[in-house]
């Protein structure tokens, strides 16, 4: 059975540091992984997919990789802003969308 | 291009009582997902639909929680009788199909009291 799990559960950090978001899965057999990010009260949207044969993929300041032989993913987010503070889930996808529990993220000006 | 579409935002009711949830996904979409989300956990999967076929409904409460997507585009959850634990976001997602991005409508936050 897949398990997701993200460490830390929470993170609050001053605006301007670059950060690292981690994410294991127990199950390498997976299709594609993709890191979501969810403001208070809203629905998840989606940051950076990554297919099972891709190592990492980029968009502005956001680097997700992914392992799958050790089962990590990391989102890294460069320069962090206070519009960046959110709650960020990355799911495994193996034939279902299989979510950790998220961390939420506070940038502090 | 309009986004997954869901109503209502919020919904407030008593133990036992009924209700249903509406969600229309992206045109052209042949796939749409259902899944609750609890206060400070990940979403979790509730059913899977393949056009207007299930594909996934291993972890639906069968017993009191129904979905339908008549015609392969809209589709409708309800749960029936509601329990206190039911309480959650209820999220709808829809894809082109297989493991693709999946896009999210904003959800459906329900209380029961």
């Amino acid at each position: 059975k897949q398990e997701v799990t993200q460490i830390p559960a929470a993170l609050s950090v001053p605006e301007g540091e670059n950060l690292v978001l981690n994410c294991s899965f127990t199950d390498s057999a997976i299709y594609n992984l993709q890191w979501f990010r969810q403001d208070p009260g809203k629905g998840l949207t989606s940051l950076l997919l990554i297919q099972s044969s891709q190592r990492e993929q980029t968009s502005g300041r956001l680097n997700a990789s992914l392992d799958k032989s050790s089962g990590r993913s990391t989102l890294y987010i460069a320069a962090s802003q206070p519009g960046d503070s959110a709650t960020y889930l990355c799911a495994v996808i193996g034939g279902k969308l299989i979510f950790g529990q998220g961390t939420t993220l506070q940038v502090k000006p | 291009e309009a986004g997954v579409a869901q109503s209502p935002r919020y919904k407030i009711i008593e133990k036992r009582q009924s209700v249903a949830f509406w969600c229309n996904p992206i045109s052209g979409h042949a796939t749409l997902y259902w899944y609750q989300q609890i206060l400070g956990q990940g979403p979790k999967l509730l059913i899977q639909f393949q056009n207007n076929g299930v594909v996934d409904d291993s972890q639906l409460p069968k017993d009191r929680f129904s979905a339908e997507r008549l015609k392969g585009v809209d589709s409708t959850l309800k749960i029936q009788p509601a329990k206190l634990e039911d309480s959650a976001v209820y999220l709808c997602a829809s894809t082109l199909g297989g493991p693709d991005t999946q896009y999210f409508g904003p959800g459906t936050r329900l209380t029961v009291l």
